[in-house]
């Protein structure tokens, strides 16, 4: 079965600074990756998809790397603020019929003023 | 508010007590998810309907558990028997297949305690 690797350890970063963030997986390459944010006691919010056959995906200050030679996607955010600590989410979309999504555990992200 | 909800948001109950939550999903939106939960994880799937109809069960989804959508709208997911190794939050997903990527909306979840 798919298994998705992110750190499971928090980053801690000061404010201004980027942060990366990583989700590796194993087996087959999904159709589609995409990345959430979750806060503690609330559901996850979508924040960016990338499609197999795209390298990189930018929104404002965001943006996503996809290597399927790799099977890597890389998580940034530039000029970090305070706002942004929170817990960030990689899921797999196979494509298949199904489309449920495949979660990794998340990496905690704290942001430091 | 046009977002997914979910009602209730806490539920503390004793083991082997029957347990409903319900999700009410973004109205134009033909999929809805179930997933759990549990502290320091990220979600897993439980089971999905498109329109009324339910399509998939992860294997997680034991005998004591049951999801409904009738007429493709809101959905009720039932724990029965319910067990300490229950507790965890259930949050619900809805989403518009538009065969070009599978972006979900979440609700704030449900968390479930099983004393």
């Amino acid at each position: 079965s798919q298994k998705i690797e992110q750190n499971s350890e928090a980053l801690n970063i000061q404010e201004g600074k980027t942060a990366t963030l990583t989700c590796n997986y194993t087996n087959y390459s999904p159709a589609y990756l995409q990345w959430y944010r979750q806060d503690p006691g609330r559901g996850p919010v979508f924040l960016l998809l990338i499609r197999e056959n795209e390298k990189e995906k930018r929104k404002e200050r965001l943006k996503v790397t996809f290597d399927t030679t790799l099977k890597q996607s890389l998580f940034h955010i530039t000029a970090s603020q305070p706002a942004d600590s929170a817990t960030y989410l990689c899921a797999l979309d196979m494509g298949t019929g199904r489309r449920a999504l495949t979660f990794g555990s998340g990496t905690r992200l704290q942001v430091q003023p | 508010d046009t977002g997914v909800s979910q009602n209730p948001r806490h539920k503390i109950t004793k083991r082997g007590q029957n347990v409903t939550f319900r999700c009410d999903p973004i109205s134009e939106h033909n999929r809805l998810y179930w997933y759990r939960q549990t502290l320091g994880q990220g979600p897993e799937f439980l089971t999905y309907f498109q329109n009324e109809a339910q399509l998939e069960k992860s294997r997680l989804l034991s005998d004591r558990f049951s999801a409904e959508r009738p007429k493709g709208s809101f959905s009720t997911l039932e724990i029965q028997r319910t067990e300490q190794g229950d507790s965890a939050m259930y949050l619900c997903a809805s989403s518009w297949d538009s065969g070009r990527g599978n972006e979900q909306f979440f609700g704030p979840g449900t968390r479930l305690t099983v004393l």
